[in-house]
């Protein structure tokens, strides 16, 4: 049982180029959500996902785009990376919303130069 | 929409000696309020939660408390150990607007052996 997969675990982006961050499931969870986490701020919501074919944005979504088609799967796309996106990047999944607690990847490590 | 606000933002304590953190939280229709350890480079891991409708709970050496009224809860860690060491993170879940775990800023507990 992997629990939440992300990958990759590092990446260095160039301004203005675009990539996506992978994560996967196997617990047949239909929550899943994406953070950011920078120093003294937390984790701040990007944006998340009740089930298959269902997005919505979270508090920090400009630049970021997602989609759900499987329930397994909740890729994050950055559209143009920006300096501002360098962040550690975790998926989250849970069995509901706020009926427990959020199962978390062990994060992307993302540098924008 | 929620804001959790939590204290302190370092905290160094003794081994043996109790270790307390506190969170307060705005939207009064939060209802569920979980607690999060992360080690370093590794994902956040749920410890502990509560919901609205209990005060209190305990898991061995690790408690929590929530004052609906005053809109507050704290985490108490007895007889702390070295691999306590962590950044603790609080988080409070909405039931209106973003349907979305809100979390705090985290504390760097430093447990001195």
């Amino acid at each position: 049982n992997a629990g939440v997969t992300q990958t990759p675990k590092f990446q260095v982006l160039k301004t203005g180029q675009s990539m996506t961050l992978q994560c996967a499931q196997d617990m047949n969870h239909e929550y899943m959500s994406w953070y950011r986490q920078d120093p003294g701020m937390g984790l701040r919501l990007i944006h998340y996902s009740v089930g298959a074919g269902i997005t919505d944005q979270g508090e920090v979504p400009n630049g970021y785009n997602v989609s759900r088609s499987t329930t397994e799967d909740f890729p994050l796309r950055l559209l143009s990376a920006a300096p501002s996106q360098t962040s550690v990047y975790f998926c989250a999944s849970s069995y509901s919303q706020g009926a427990g607690g959020y199962t978390f990847g062990s994060g992307t490590r993302l540098t924008v130069v | 929409g929620e804001n959790v606000e939590q204290h302190p933002s370092t905290l160094s304590v003794q081994e043996g000696d109790s270790a307390v953190i506190k969170c307060t939280y705005s939207d009064s229709a939060s209802n569920y309020f979980p607690w999060y350890k992360q080690e370093l480079g590794k994902g956040p891991q749920l410890i502990i939660d509560i919901r609205s409708n209990v005060g209190e709970k305990k898991d061995q050496r690790i408690a929590v408390t929530l004052n609906k009224t005053a809109k507050h809860f704290s985490l108490h860690i007895t007889e702390t150990q070295p691999e306590d060491s962590a950044v603790y993170f609080c988080a409070a879940f909405s039931g209106t607007g973003r349907r979305a775990l809100t979390f705090g800023s985290g504390t760097r507990l430093q447990v001195q052996p």
